[in-house]
């Protein structure tokens, strides 16, 4: 059980397009989603979390315009890089948590993002 | 200002011991601590999780230790497998918070 589903697996564009990036709850309502970068040899970085039905919540230094969240259901939350640019270029990874307390995170197999 | 600290990038255990990771954190507030095994180009996968109230996780071949007063907890692996070679990663959280802190991974390579 708890299987995240995230697509696409890689992605190359050129610079300046729009990409979306779908992370899916396949077997349980994920209230909570969270989108993750992770830069080589770093560790995972907490971009932004969001609720169902409600804004996302960004960490400091995230640009809120760049990198649109859309949690519109409690199984589809989607991140979408705004005219991408190389420096975006990064592995993005969402995960998911069911409601109640101390539930654990069930991550996605993460996007390979390169921007050309 | 590293709040979860896993100040081994790397481990290397032969196959059949034990395999010992280490995570340090600074927040007195964090009292609800997961590990997490990542294999190259893939998300992380839950193995296990301890909470204050306790001190000790055991899940099969998987034991998670926590020190409050020493802020430290370790995950244990017995016996270890070639399959468990991966990067490891704490994460901590405050009860009831929303996001977790994750450490910077150690990677574990277990020797046939």
């Amino acid at each position: 059980g708890a299987v995240v589903s995230q697509h696409p697996s890689w992605v190359i564009c050129k610079s300046g397009t729009s990409v979306k990036i779908e992370c899916r709850s396949l077997d349980f309502q994920a209230t909570t989603m969270f989108w993750y970068r992770q830069f080589p040899k770093q560790s995972l970085m907490l971009m932004a979390t969001s609720n169902e039905g409600s804004k996302a919540t960004y960490e400091q230094g995230v640009e809120k315009d760049k990198f649109l969240i859309n949690h519109a259901s409690l199984t589809l939350s989607t991140l979408t890089v705004t005219s991408a640019h190389p420096e975006d270029s990064s592995f993005y990874i969402c995960s998911a948590r069911a409601t109640g307390a101390d539930q654990p995170q069930h991550f996605g197999d993460g996007t390979r993002l390169s921007i050309l | 200002d590293q709040q979860v600290k896993q100040n081994s990038p790397s481990l290397s255990v032969q196959e059949g011991r034990i395999s010992i990771l280490n995570c340090d954190y600074t927040n007195s507030m964090f009292d609800y601590f997961l590990w997490y095994k990542k294999y190259p180009a893939e998300g992380p996968t839950f193995l296990i999780s301890i909470s204050s109230i306790k001190d000790k996780n055991e899940d099969g071949r998987f034991t998670v230790f926590l020190n409050k007063s020493a802020k430290h907890l370790s995950l244990h692996i017995v016996p270890s497998q070639p399959g468990d070679s991966a990067v490891y990663f704490c994460a901590a959280s405050a009860r009831y918070g929303q996001n977790f802190v994750f450490g910077p991974g150690t990677r574990l390579s277990v020797l046939p």
